[in-house]
């Protein structure tokens, strides 16, 4: 079993749709959770950190779920340039900088 | 966020050589880690750059092969020794200004061993 598992891609959604993207982990000792965005021949970049309490930042809101060791991001009223790789992270432990990736899904986002 | 410069940002190479990434970075920095994508992969760590010690190994990578240092709190080297094809990857620097702040990224330096 991978430690970080997320919905196989691609996702290709209309301009304006809401798309989720989920995943799981299974290092009960990580800590500390995120999402990245990737664009193609880039590096990743923080899209944003996920709390227990859940957070909101414009159209992106992410959800944890510690005891199913589940998170989500949902991008609402999609944009063109919203198209990218989707990252799940999490720490190994208590170290952010140590960071265990999930193998990314896909959105492309049509007009 | 810091600005993380990393050199070169891309390079072909022969078998049996060896290539040395630099990273620099513009404010001094508590964490430097280095990563590797391979291609159509996603990140693995390979270690932890110590400032003024030997930097941590991941699992499956060891220092004869990936030499890395780290001699201040702005700039950090990786060697990638004795390169082969497999050796072909993306190679990231990435920071955190403070033990509890999300990682960023350098831009990368794509290798390609022929």
């Amino acid at each position: 079993r991978k430690e970080v598992e997320q919905d196989p891609g691609p996702f290709n959604v209309p301009e304006g749709a809401t798309v989720a993207f989920n995943c799981t982990y299974s290092n009960s000792a990580s800590q500390s959770f995120f999402w990245y965005r990737q664009d193609c021949r880039k590096e990743p970049k923080l899209l944003m950190s996920v709390y227990s309490s859940g957070n909101e930042d414009g159209r992106f809101t992410a959800q944890l779920n510690r005891a199913s060791q589940y998170i989500s991001l949902l991008i609402r009223d999609s944009k063109l340039s919203d198209s990218a790789t989707y990252l799940c992270v999490v720490t190994q432990g208590s170290v952010v900088g140590k960071l265990i990736f999930g193998q990314g899904t896909e959105l492309s986002v049509k007009p | 966020s810091a600005v993380i410069s990393q050199k070169p940002s891309r390079d072909i190479c022969q078998r049996g050589t060896s290539l040395t990434i630099q990273c620099q970075v513009d404010s001094q920095v508590t964490m430097m880690f280095w990563y590797r994508q391979q291609p159509g992969q996603s990140l693995t760590l390979i270690a932890t750059a110590n400032q003024g010690s030997e930097a941590t190994y991941e699992s499956g990578f060891v220092i004869d092969k990936f030499p890395i240092s780290r001699p201040n709190l702005t700039f950090s080297t990786l060697t990638v020794s004795n390169m082969s094809p497999e050796d072909s990857s993306i190679y990231l620097c990435s920071v955190s200004q403070k033990i509890d702040s999300p990682l960023h990224f350098g831009n990368g330096t794509r290798l390609t061993v022929t």
